[in-house]
């Protein structure tokens, strides 16, 4: 059963914690994605990445990290210097890059304690 | 700056109608346009895609359109069901300096009464 999937579901984050959100996808996609996703806004870029071993910024990267060191796994952490880190994070991979179909997996929701 | 636009941001329909959700951007030089749907609390499911060089696509009840001269797209939904009733967000990519940039909008949340 291929496909994306996402944990936790629910996370929480003490203040100053680092703290890392899983993605795996095997759908043999070359390209990964991180969004986040706040109430009343779109969806917005973190990181991408297109190949193992590299990955670039998106829109919002700062106070995130993340590693790419198999094409199955793209893991998401949240630094202690994101101080805003509560929202619903989507993973999603597509084929080899943003033109084609991308597809998410089900998300998790971080909260700050 | 692409800025992607979604009116209304929510919408309901009775069952059985034909409905129309509407997606503006601002920057005409797009690859190409997706819709969404997304569930409560869930990821998002791809719809349709639409490239630069199409018009319309279609997929069982929906049909999504493509006006990139007045930067509108458009997507149809016949015959509307419960089970409709979701969150559906359009997307589009730009070439911008060297990289290849994706805009999501705000989407339209769709309740369909039965």
């Amino acid at each position: 059963d291929g496909g994306i999937t996402q944990s936790p579901k629910y996370l929480f984050r003490k203040e100053g914690q680092n703290v890392t959100l899983s993605c795996e996808q095997n759908l043999n996609h070359d390209a990964m994605y991180w969004y986040r996703q706040d109430p009343g806004q779109g969806l917005r870029l973190i990181y991408y990445s297109q190949i193992v071993n590299d990955f670039q910024k998106g829109d919002i990267a700062e106070g995130y990290s993340v590693s790419r060191e198999k094409k199955e796994s793209f893991p998401l952490t949240v630094t202690s210097a994101q101080k805003n880190p509560t929202a619903f994070y989507l993973c999603a991979s597509s084929i080899s890059d943003l033109q084609e179909t991308q597809y998410f997996g089900p998300g998790t929701r971080l909260l700050v304690l | 700056k692409q800025e992607v636009t979604q009116i209304p941001a929510a919408l309901s329909v009775p069952e059985g109608e034909n409905l129309v959700l509407n997606c503006s951007f601002t920057d005409s030089a797009i690859y190409n346009l997706q819709w969404f749907r997304q569930d409560p609390g869930k990821g998002l499911t791809s719809l349709l895609l639409i490239q630069s060089s199409q018009r319309e696509q279609t997929s069982g009840r929906l049909n999504a359109s493509l006006d990139k001269s007045s930067g509108r797209s458009t997507l149809y939904i016949a015959a509307s069901q419960p089970g409709d009733s979701a969150t559906y967000l359009c997307a589009v990519i730009i070439y911008s300096f060297g990289n290849e940039k994706l805009t999501f909008g705000t989407g339209t949340r769709l309740t369909i009464i039965p």
